[in-house]
């Protein structure tokens, strides 16, 4: 079976601009989190999506957004690019209950 | 607010010695805790997770973990590395529905020496 699978792997944006990330869960999977990664920090939570539902929130400005498809993908959106959205973009997916988080090798965006 | 602390930045270790990464979190209730490992350009794996029940998690690739709740601590141990193992280990704490909104630590780093 397929994982959780992300495009693109690479992007290079400059400042000010406008970004679309996507992120196909594991068949099967009805939640997705988004996660970033900056350069040498842990994964910090975005946004987490369930059955095309908003279920939570981390401490992000609203330049963040993101939405989850009828087939349980989701795309990440953030506006007004800074330097210092530069980061790996995660995305993971549950099957919900009590089933752990699987993640995609990410989405590596610089900006310039 | 939940909270994890990997004290250790980077660890060197030698190939087929023992290996333990040290976690502390802070959280009020019982936490969802979980070990992924990242290798340099891919994202997450998961090692193992701790929900409910026996303190002591066997994982995938030979690890395990034990959860002290006296302590705060999840603990990370494999009795003897590879040198496959080399690549960056974090701690995670998981609250809201069945865990799903991680909070890792800072990373540790480890190095294995032929």
């Amino acid at each position: 079976d397929a994982g959780v699978t992300q495009s693109p792997t690479h992007l290079i944006k400059t400042r000010g601009q406008q970004v679309t990330l996507r992120c196909s869960p594991i068949s099967g999977h009805k939640s997705v989190s988004w996660y970033q990664q900056v350069l040498g920090q842990g994964p910090q939570f975005i946004f987490q999506y369930y059955e095309k539902e908003e279920r939570g929130r981390g401490n992000f400005p609203d330049r963040f957004s993101a939405r989850q498809f009828p087939n349980y993908s989701s795309e990440l959106n953030v506006n007004a690019l800074l330097l210092g959205d530069s980061a790996l973009y995660l995305c993971a997916s549950s099957s919900g209950g009590d089933q752990p988080q699987h993640f995609g090798d990410g989405t590596r965006l610089s900006i310039l | 607010a939940q909270s994890v602390t990997q004290p250790d930045i980077h660890i060197t270790v030698s190939e087929g010695a023992s290996l333990e990464l040290r976690c502390n979190y802070s959280y009020g209730a019982t936490p969802y805790l979980f070990w992924y490992v990242q290798s340099p350009g891919q994202g997450l794996q998961l090692l193992l997770k701790y929900f409910s029940g026996d303190t002591l998690v066997q994982g995938i690739k030979g690890f395990e973990a034990e959860f002290k709740r006296s302590q705060s601590s999840f603990n990370l141990r494999k009795p003897s590395v590879h040198w496959s193992d080399a690549a960056e280990y974090f701690c995670a704490v998981g609250v809201g529905a069945a865990g799903n909104k991680l909070t890792f630590g800072g990373g540790t780093r480890v190095l294995v020496k032929p």
